[in-house]
């Protein structure tokens, strides 16, 4: 079965700290993209990236970084944690000039305290 | 890409076919209608896409109108599992920007 995997399914850190998200595909994918979701905001694009050691920034890339290492692997890193970034943080991925949509994580529900 | 509107929620009875309507009378000629679920506390899920004909998967059949201003979701026998909420965004298939605009959705709850 095709997946994206994210390293943790909840992670709670400390105001100031560097954080990793980590995100796998084993889907051969081009593209992977990082969003957060908040209540009442709905799912916003932070960054994305169509190809190795490229990325885009999305609609709230402040205080955020990316980086793709590897065509399979996309982290996103909180430089300094805020408690603004508390929040559910989901990656996805797709194919390039493909119909069938985008394969999501499950999500990292990240609480900074 | 084109804006849509949907219902804010919805009921449907276990074993019934749930409808679920959406509008996006902007909609450009080479944009395609999506439809995704999001089942509480996971990530969003793939349902199905269609241009302009009719579509049918495992899951679900899209059904959108001649003149692609509106289409509709339809789940034909409803399970307590299916409760979700249901995004309907359109986009060019091609678009590598990422930009999948999800709006507020129709928040379905399936009942025994």
């Amino acid at each position: 079965d095709v997946k994206v995997t994210q390293s943790s399914r909840y992670l709670v850190k400390r105001t100031g700290e560097k954080v990793f998200l980590e995100c796998v595909q084993d889907m051969d994918h081009e593209n992977m993209f990082w969003y957060r979701q908040d209540p009442g905001l709905g799912l916003r694009l932070i960054y994305f990236s169509y190809d190795v050691k490229m990325k885009e920034k999305g609609d709230i890339p402040e205080g955020y970084s990316v980086s793709r290492e590897k065509k399979e692997r996309f982290s996103l890193i909180l430089e300094s944690a805020s408690t603004n970034q508390t929040s559910m943080y989901l990656c996805a991925s797709s194919r390039t000039g493909g119909l069938n949509g985008y394969t999501f994580g499950s999500g990292t529900r990240l609480t900074v305290v | 890409d084109a804006k849509t509107t949907q219902p804010p929620s919805m009921d449907c009875a276990e074993g019934r076919a749930a409808n679920l309507p959406c509008n996006h009378s902007t909609i450009s000629g080479n944009e395609y209608v999506y439809w995704y679920r999001q089942i509480h506390s996971q990530g969003p899920q793939y349902i199905i896409h269609g241009l302009k004909n009719n579509e049918t998967n495992e899951m679900a059949s899209l059904i959108i109108t001649e003149d692609r201003k509106s289409s509709t979701l339809i789940l034909p026998h409803a399970t307590l599992r299916d409760t979700a909420v249901y995004y309907c965004i359109v986009r060019v298939a091609s678009s590598n920007t990422g930009k999948l605009i999800f709006g507020q959705g129709t928040t379905l709850q399936v009942k025994p």
